[in-house]
């Protein structure tokens, strides 16, 4: 069946970088972008953009332009998102999402970064 | 951007009832709203898609509906295994998602 498998729980000092990855399994791996989307503490869901495993193009969301950088591994079926440049406010819990053209049908369980000195 | 104001942001109910919960665009969005339920430390799960799609295996007790740029996720005889956070997204540009709904037991 289709899983989504991130990888673990990270700690970070500001100003550092951070790299999740999510690794696909049961489906064709370039038929279907993978997004991120993070939920802080409290806050809302975020999206923070998509990339096509298949041709690598990359839509980022406009807040994270300069600081996100998604890449994908078609060897390996794994899509990577890195955060540059960590604040306290990107403490999160950051998900991969398979995306049909409208939805998104299938989720990762997520990823806790925390930022803290 | 696109903001998703959604009501309420908790609510209390018991098995049987029947819930809803709404979520209105701050434009046009067609039908390009979809409604999710999150239990904590789970994956998200798709419920409706497209406004009033269900998503295959997901149980007929929920639907969604549409009116213009408003959206309504209905839940008819709420089941135990309901109680969660439900919340909405639009995929008309992007996508943005409403701040969310917990459904707590009365």
């Amino acid at each position: 069946q289709v899983q989504l498998l991130q990888s673990g729980a990270e700690v970070k000092e500001p100003g550092a970088s951070v790299k999740v990855s999510c690794k696909a399994f049961g489906y064709t791996f370039s038929y279907y972008f993978i997004h991120w989307v993070r939920q802080a503490p409290g806050q809302a869901l975020e999206w923070m953009g998509k990339i096509d495993p298949d041709g690598g193009s990359i839509t980022y969301a406009q807040k994270f332009q300069g600081r996100v950088t998604m890449t994908r591994d078609t060897s390996t079926r794994t899509v990577y998102m890195e955060l540059s440049g960590l604040r306290s406010d990107d403490t999160a819990v950051y998900y991969c999402a398979r995306g049909e053209l409208h939805h998104n049908d299938y989720w990762g369980l997520g990823t806790l970064v925390t930022v803290s000195s | 951007d696109i903001q998703m104001t959604q009501s309420p942001s908790s609510l209390s109910a018991s098995v049987g009832d029947t819930v809803t919960i709404t979520c209105r665009a701050s434009q046009s969005i067609g039908p390009y709203l979809n409604w999710y339920q999150h239990k904590p430390g789970q994956a998200p799960n798709l419920l409706i898609y497209s406004a009033t799609n269900l998503q295959t295996g997901v149980p007929s007790r929920f639907s969604g509906s549409r009116s213009g740029a408003e959206f309504t996720l209905t839940i008819n005889n709420l089941q135990p295994e309901d109680f969660a956070t439900y919340f909405c997204q639009q995929s008309y540009s992007a996508r943005t998602f409403g701040q969310g709904t917990k459904v707590e037991v009365k």
